[in-house]
């Protein structure tokens, strides 16, 4: 069962900041909260991962409210190539261990 | 750096068929997993191996065998093919629990197709 609840799907225009949310309304003290994007056809690879407050890459910023309850990613100034699946990780199942289980993700398309 | 190495990259099985998807990584990782991903939907965990020695289920793990060959090699067998795992395999590893902030890498994919 995921820990975490994101948007279905999202659409966009180029140029524009585009803000996904995700609820994690169970986050254990210690657990980061890591995003992936995915494209067609590829693995997922990272993006970026905070514990608390805000956390800004090259990519992309992560905001993360006092209570850790939910995190938003941002992406500023979207471009075509941005079109892809965001998907929002924390830690495991709630069982312990390693069951790192993905949620579905959301689906971002950016249009000209 | 090659980081997570799948084979194969392609492959169609008749129904009843068996094989084995590949998985290497050089990261020297403890730990691995296999994720399913059907048309349009999420991942889902098939098998992970917290450490090298040890493997455990994950949310679909029925039709499929693994093993945990050293630290670098993680092998998915599907023992009798079912149409119904159709699907695109990927393997990937990290240093330890993600929880704690280590990335998951990721392979390329591996996409079988049971006829």
């Amino acid at each position: 069962l995921a820990k975490t609840t994101q948007p279905i799907s999202m659409d966009s225009y180029e140029g524009q900041e585009v803000n996904i949310t995700c609820s994690h309304n169970n986050i254990a003290t210690n657990d980061y909260i890591t995003w992936y994007q995915q494209f067609p056809s590829q693995g997922p690879r990272f993006i970026i991962q905070g514990y608390k407050t805000k956390v800004t890459n090259e990519v992309a910023s992560l905001f993360i409210p006092a209570d850790r309850k939910s995190s938003t990613l941002s992406l500023p100034r979207v471009s075509l190539s941005d079109t892809a699946v965001y998907y929002c990780l924390v830690g495991d199942d709630g069982t312990g261990g390693f069951k790192t289980i993905f949620g579905a993700g959301t689906r971002l398309f950016v249009k000209a | 750096n090659a980081g997570v190495t799948q084979t194969p990259k392609f492959q169609v099985l008749k129904t009843g068929q068996s094989m084995t998807l590949q998985c290497a990584q050089d990261m020297n990782h403890n730990s691995m997993y296999w994720y399913r991903q059907d048309p349009g939907m999420g991942l889902r965990l098939i098998y992970y191996s917290a450490s090298e020695g040890t493997t455990d289920k994950g949310e679909v793990p029925n039709g499929y065998n693994v093993s945990r060959l050293n630290k670098r090699e993680f092998s998915l067998r599907l023992e009798s093919a079912a149409p119904s795992q159709t699907s695109v395999y990927f393997c990937a590893s990290s240093e330890s629990w993600p929880g704690d902030g280590n990335t998951i890498y990721f392979g390329e994919g591996s996409w079988l197709t049971v006829v």
